[in-house]
């Protein structure tokens, strides 16, 4: 059974930094794409970003590029997103899916940016 | 970047309805269209890939069609479970985009 576990979430102050973790399991994690998507409260879905097999090519949208890093650890099936210079816009349920067709999803984890 | 609009943004229908949602892309995108649900509180569960293939485990009552701009999702007949937001995601070309959503309530 795929599974996948997000932590790492929580409050932090604008211009903080956070490190979201995403464990994997029931299936070979180094086989496939992986990817994060967040949603704001009582909002839509937005992605944010996603890493092929070869941790070397990534994908970042707009907002975030330059200030979020995905990475990942196929030797521990961790799928990571280092988040800087964090903007109370930022604050969402921030969801870990596999495969760049979005097969299956994490719980979410919430980050809230405030002061 | 590819735009992604659906209509309606909400409806209200009665279990045993026909409803369908649609998603059109701004430009050609395949079928590289996928369609998901959402019940509040909890993560999407994808219910179409590439457009048109039902996803193992989600009931027969679903189905996508469409390539290239226009996709549509239809419920042939409506269940109580079945009230819930729905999206479709363009994964063609990066960025990735979701559709702003359709939700659907009861009547």
């Amino acid at each position: 059974e795929v599974q996948l576990v997000e932590s790492g979430g929580g409050l932090v102050q604008p211009g903080g930094s956070l490190r979201l973790s995403c464990a994997a399991s029931g299936f070979t994690f180094s086989d496939f794409p992986m990817t994060w998507v967040r949603q704001a409260p009582g909002r839509g879905l937005e992605w944010v970003a996603s890493i092929k097999q070869d941790v070397n090519e990534k994908s970042y949208m707009d907002s975030v590029r330059g200030r979020f890093t995905i990475s990942r650890d196929n030797s521990k099936n961790l799928l990571y997103l280092q988040m800087n210079s964090l903007r109370a816009e930022d604050t969402a349920v921030f969801y870990c899916a596999r495969d760049n067709k979005l097969d299956y999803w994490g719980q979410g984890i919430l980050v809230t940016v405030s002061s | 970047d590819i735009q992604m609009t659906q209509s309606p943004s909400s409806l209200s229908a009665s279990v045993g309805d026909r409803v369908t949602i649609t998603c059109r892309a701004s430009q050609g995108i395949r079928n590289d269209l996928a369609w998901y649900q959402q019940r509040p509180g909890t993560a999407p569960k994808r219910l179409i890939f590439a457009a048109s293939s039902l996803q193992s485990g989600v009931p027969s009552r679903f189905s996508g069609s469409g390539s290239g701009t226009e996709f549509t999702l239809t419920i042939s007949s409506l269940q109580p479970e079945d009230f819930a937001t729905y999206y479709c995601l363009q994964h063609n070309t990066y960025p990735f985009t979701f559709a702003g959503g359709t939700k659907v309530e009861i009547k």
